[in-house]
């Protein structure tokens, strides 16, 4: 019974393509996130959501579009990959704005060739 | 804007042998301070957090921390490791005002000989 899940786990595709990452928790929590973790294994803040709400936005390109049909859903479409988007994205959740404990899922390894 | 500095890129310690991992950060108020380890392949589990009061904090797998406001430090210590204790490791401080938002400093990643 994972906490946080996310689909899928490796993700192949061309420059130019759309694709999504779906991110879902069963911890009943608030409040999630999306994270990106370059080559570098440097970890950085996308996006957050509380209650289907989007809370922080960090000056990612508008290629990237989050949506969360529901709290415990959070999924992540990218429009006209690039090369450069090649990266671990990692969803998290914690249980709400007040609070920083944040679970984070296994990551999804997108390559773009 | 808060930032997160951890100075060794690459440890490499003995297994039994003590392990420390270094922690900078900037931030104008009380930080809420976190590591989190990342094992190969895998997502990032926390493995504790500092918010207040006690200065030093205990964590999960023997881990420990140590918060220095005069020196802007939050250390990672394990007083003995084991080989599965091999693993990337990053500290975080945490910013209220934009929602929990964590800034991650860049790792640092523990290689253990036998």
């Amino acid at each position: 019974d994972t906490a946080v899940s996310q689909t899928p786990k490796y993700l192949v595709t061309q420059m130019g393509n759309d694709k999504s990452i779906k991110c879902e928790q069963n911890l009943g929590h608030d409040t999630m996130y999306w994270y990106k973790q370059d080559s570098k294994k440097f970890l950085k803040i996308m996006f957050s959501y509380n209650n289907k709400e989007l809370i922080i936005n960090e000056t990612v390109p508008n290629r990237f579009s989050p949506k969360s049909p529901d709290k415990a859903h959070l999924n992540l479409h990218i429009n006209s990959l690039e090369l450069g988007d090649s990266a671990v994205y990692f969803c998290a959740s914690s249980q709400g704005l007040q609070d920083y404990e944040q679970y984070f899922g296994p990551g999804t390894r997108l390559t773009v060739t | 804007a808060q930032s997160v500095t951890q100075p060794d890129i690459h440890i490499t310690v003995s297994e039994g042998a003590s392990l420390e991992l270094r922690c900078n950060y900037s931030y104008g108020a009380t930080p809420y301070l976190f590591w989190y380890v990342q094992s190969p392949g895998q997502g990032l589990q926390l493995l504790l957090k500092y918010f207040s009061g006690d200065t030093l904090v205990q964590g999960i797998k023997g881990f420990e921390a140590e918060f220095k406001r005069s020196q802007s430090s939050f250390n990672l210590r394990k007083p003995s490791v084991h080989w599965s204790d091999a693993a990337e490791y990053f500290c975080a401080v945490g910013e209220g005002a934009a929602g929990n938002k964590l800034t991650f400093g860049g790792g640092t990643r523990v290689l253990v000989k036998p």
